[in-house]
């Protein structure tokens, strides 16, 4: 295991339509987070999972997001009825701050394209 | 609230010549986490320091170096001779404790020309 991984990474996709992004993780972390980027922005955080339970969700994340970790292990990010709007980058990270590993590892990201 | 300043938004300098990349942060906690990451053209995040709020030593390595001052809140960093490969955005980043969401700047894009 070298890295978080994420899945496709790229998405094009019309407008109304839904999407589903995976992440892995570094196998070891118990924590992963989501993060958004728009182009010349920083990331900005959506929500975080520690195991299996989504423990924080930013007010960015509408209730057209949802994201799911049902395993602890790989995680999936769903944006339903897609807008331009939600064009983007979405990044994935992982950590473990049980074993002082408070950096979170990134992934390459899945850029989104809604037209 | 906690919020992260990164006021230059590109710097251009020619290969060889040191640069700094400044970054304020504003904090209610005593217990934070400032972190630097580095996203080149290739666009993955690459982590390259943590910083603990109780510890203000600086560090170097390499050619990469930092000063973290909590007298000024800030955390800067420093490349020392720079190269064409240092070309990339740089992000300037706190958590604070529980390390749960981190907060970015948005951003310093340093250009290094040959």
């Amino acid at each position: 295991d070298t890295g978080v991984s994420q899945d496709p990474r790229h998405k094009i996709t019309k407008r109304g339509q839904n999407v589903t992004f995976r992440c892995d993780p570094i196998s070891e972390h118990n924590r992963l987070y989501w993060y958004r980027q728009t182009l010349g922005q920083g990331p900005e955080f959506l929500t975080y999972f520690q195991n299996e339970a989504q423990l924080e969700k930013s007010r960015l994340l509408s209730d057209r997001f949802s994201a799911e970790r049902p395993k602890g292990s790989f995680s999936t990010l769903e944006i339903q009825r897609t807008e331009q709007g939600d064009s983007a980058m979405y990044l994935c990270a992982s950590s473990s701050p049980g074993t002082g590993t408070y950096e979170q590892y990134f992934g390459p990201g899945t850029r989104l394209t809604v037209t | 609230a906690q919020k992260v300043t990164q006021a230059q938004t590109e710097i251009s300098v020619v290969e060889k010549e040191d640069v700094t990349l400044d970054c304020v942060y504003e904090t209610r906690d005593t217990t934070y986490y400032l972190f630097w990451y580095k996203q080149p053209p290739s666009g993955e995040l690459v982590f390259l320091i943590r910083r603990n709020s109780f510890d203000e030593q600086n560090e170097i390595s390499g050619r990469y170096s930092w000063n973290f001052q909590k007298s000024t809140s800030s955390f800067n960093f420093t490349i020392t001779a720079s190269q064409v490969v240092d070309s990339a955005v740089y992000f300037c980043a706190l958590s604070e404790e529980g390390g749960n969401d981190m907060r970015f700047g948005a951003g310093t894009r340093l250009t290094v020309k040959p």
